[in-house]
C-alpha cells in the first residue's frame, strides 16, 4: 500500500470547515483513498473512500486532486465530537487486506 | 451499516493470567478479521491477521505463543493474552470486513495487567 503524509494536528473553530490535507504521492492507479477517524477510547471509525471522484456523504466530502497525489477531507459545520485522530489510508478495492495506519491528524475543534 | 462487536470493553486481571478477547461480526460472515494494539497516544499496530479455519498470520516482533488467536468461525474471533504482564496493558482493537468496501472496528478493549 502506498504511504500518506499527514499534518501532526490541526485545530479548527467550531461550526467552521475543516479541511484535512494528506499527501499520497505514489498512489497506484488501482488503490482507493480511505479516511478514518478514532475519537478517544474508542475503535476506528470508517468517514469516506474515493478512487479519482470527489466524493460526498452524510458525513464529509473527500476532494482528490486530478494526479491523484494528494487528497483533502472535508467536515463542513465541525462540531466538537469532530475532536479525533483522523488517518488517511491507500487501499486496494475489494480489499481483504489489513489497514496499515501511519499517525494520522489530531484535530481539536474549538469552542 | 455492518457492526463488530467486541467483548470485554475492559478487563483487569493478575499478572501471570490469561485473558481471551472476543470479536465478532453481528451481521455479516468475515473470513479474516484482524487485531490492533494500540499504546497510549500511539497509533494502531497491527498485531495479526485470523483467518476463519486455519492459522493466524502474526506480524514481525509480535510473539504467537503469547497472543493466542483462533478463528473458529465465521462471525468470531478470540484473542488470548496468556500469562500476561503489565507490559500487556494496552487497548485491543479487532476489525473484519465483508471484503469489499470498508472495513468495520470493535469499540476496542482495555487490558489493564495489576
Amino acid at each position: 500500500d502506498a504511504k500518506t503524509t499527514q499534518p501532526t494536528s490541526m485545530d479548527c473553530a467550531e461550526g467552521r470547515a475543516a479541511n484535512l490535507p494528506c499527501n499520497h504521492s505514489t498512489i497506484s492507479g488501482n488503490e482507493y483513498v480511505y479516511w478514518y477517524r478514532q475519537i478517544h477510547s474508542q475503535g476506528p471509525q470508517y468517514i469516506i473512500h474515493g478512487l479519482k471522484n470527489n466524493e460526498t456523504n452524510e458525513m464529509a466530502s473527500l476532494i482528490i486532486t486530478e494526479d491523484r497525489k494528494s487528497s483533502t477531507l472535508i467536515l463542513p459545520h465541525a462540531t466538537l465530537r469532530d475532536t479525533a485522530v483522523y488517518y488517511c489510508i491507500v487501499l486496494w478495492v475489494p480489499r481483504d487486506d489489513k489497514i496499515i495506519f501511519g499517525k494520522g491528524t489530531r484535530l481539536h475543534i474549538l469552542p | 451499516g455492518a457492526v463488530v462487536s467486541q467483548h470485554p470493553s475492559w478487563v483487569i486481571c493478575k499478572s501471570g493470567t490469561s485473558v481471551k478477547i472476543e470479536c465478532r461480526s453481528l451481521d455479516f460472515q468475515a473470513t479474516t478479521m484482524f487485531w490492533y494494539r494500540q499504546f497510549p497516544k500511539q497509533s494502531l499496530m497491527l498485531m495479526a491477521t485470523s483467518n476463519e479455519g486455519s492459522k493466524a498470520t502474526y506480524e514481525q516482533g509480535v510473539e504467537k505463543d503469547k497472543f493466542l488467536i483462533n478463528h473458529a468461525s465465521l462471525t468470531l474471533s478470540t484473542l488470548t493474552v496468556t500469562s500476561a504482564h503489565p507490559e500487556d496493558s494496552s487497548f485491543y482493537i479487532c476489525s473484519a470486513s465483508e471484503g469489499v468496501d470498508e472495513a468495520f472496528f470493535g469499540q476496542g478493549t482495555r487490558l489493564t495487567v495489576v
